[in-house]
C-alpha cells in the first residue's frame, strides 16, 4: 500500500534560517502530493499540493516540488518566522483515493 | 463562508458512556472522513463515507460508530466498547471528483474519557 516517509523532528530553528523538511513516499501510479499545517490545538490546514511530476506547490512562502525520479517532496522555506511554528504533515492521495499521512514534523522557530 | 464545524471543541465523558461527536460542512462536498489523532502522532483514519447511506472501516473503526443520513453531516460515536478512547478527533471532507482528493480539515473536537 501508499506509504509516507517523514523528517522525524522535532526541528527547532531561529527566526529567518533556512527550512527543509524532507519527504519521500510509496505508492503506484501518480499520486497527488500534498504539505498540510498544524497549529496548536487546531485542525489542518491544507499548505501546498503538487499534481504531476516537476510541479511546484508554493504558499506563504513556503514551496515543495513534485520529484518522482527520486518519489520525494520536501518541503522548504528561505526565512521562517516565529508563527511559522507549527506541525507539518505530508501526504499523498494514491490509487485508493484516500490521503496517506506522514507521522508529522513538529518545528519550532526561536525569536 | 463555506467551512466544516465540529462541536463540541471540548468534550468530557466517563468511562463506560457513548458519546456523539458532531461533524457538519457546507462546502458541498461529496465525501467525509473521521481521523484520531494522538498527542505527538500522525493521523488515522477511523470511518470515512463517499456518499450518503454509505461509509466504510477505516484503519481503527473498532469502537466507533458512524452515520451519513444527510451529505453535510457524518457524526462520530465513540462507543463504550473504545478502550482507549481520549484523543483529538479530526472530521474531513474532500470532493470525489476533484482528482487531486485534497482534504479539508475541521477545527477538531477533544475527547477526555476519565
Amino acid at each position: 500500500g501508499d506509504s509516507v516517509t517523514q523528517m522525524e523532528g522535532p526541528v527547532t530553528l531561529s527566526e529567518e534560517a533556512f527550512l527543509t523538511i524532507n519527504c519521500t513516499y510509496t505508492a503506484t501510479g501518480y499520486p497527488s502530493l500534498f504539505w498540510y499545517v498544524q497549529y496548536p490545538g487546531e485542525g489542518l490546514q491544507l499548505l501546498l499540493k503538487a499534481t504531476k511530476a516537476d510541479d511546484k506547490g508554493s504558499n506563504k512562502g513556503f514551496e515543495a516540488t513534485y520529484r518522482k525520479e527520486t518519489t520525494s517532496f520536501h518541503l522548504e522555506k528561505g526565512s521562517v518566522q516565529v508563527s511559522d511554528s507549527a506541525v507539518y504533515f505530508c501526504a499523498i492521495s494514491g490509487s485508493a483515493r484516500q490521503l496517506t499521512f506522514g507521522s508529522g514534523t513538529q518545528l519550532t522557530v526561536l525569536p | 463562508d463555506g467551512g466544516i464545524t465540529q462541536s463540541p471543541k471540548y468534550l468530557f465523558r466517563k468511562e463506560g458512556q457513548n458519546v456523539t461527536l458532531s461533524c457538519e460542512q457546507n462546502l458541498n462536498h461529496d465525501a467525509m472522513y473521521w481521523y484520531r489523532q494522538d498527542p505527538g502522532q500522525g493521523l488515522r483514519l477511523i470511518y470515512y463515507s463517499q456518499i450518503v447511506n454509505d461509509f466504510q472501516k477505516g484503519d481503527i473503526a473498532e469502537g466507533y460508530s458512524v452515520s451519513r443520513e444527510k451529505k453535510e453531516s457524518f457524526p462520530l460515536t465513540v462507543t463504550s466498547a473504545q478502550k482507549n478512547p481520549t484523543a483529538f478527533y479530526l472530521c474531513a471532507s474532500s470532493l470525489v471528483t476533484s482528482g487531486a482528493y485534497e482534504q479539508y480539515f475541521g477545527p477538531g473536537t477533544r475527547l477526555t474519557v476519565t
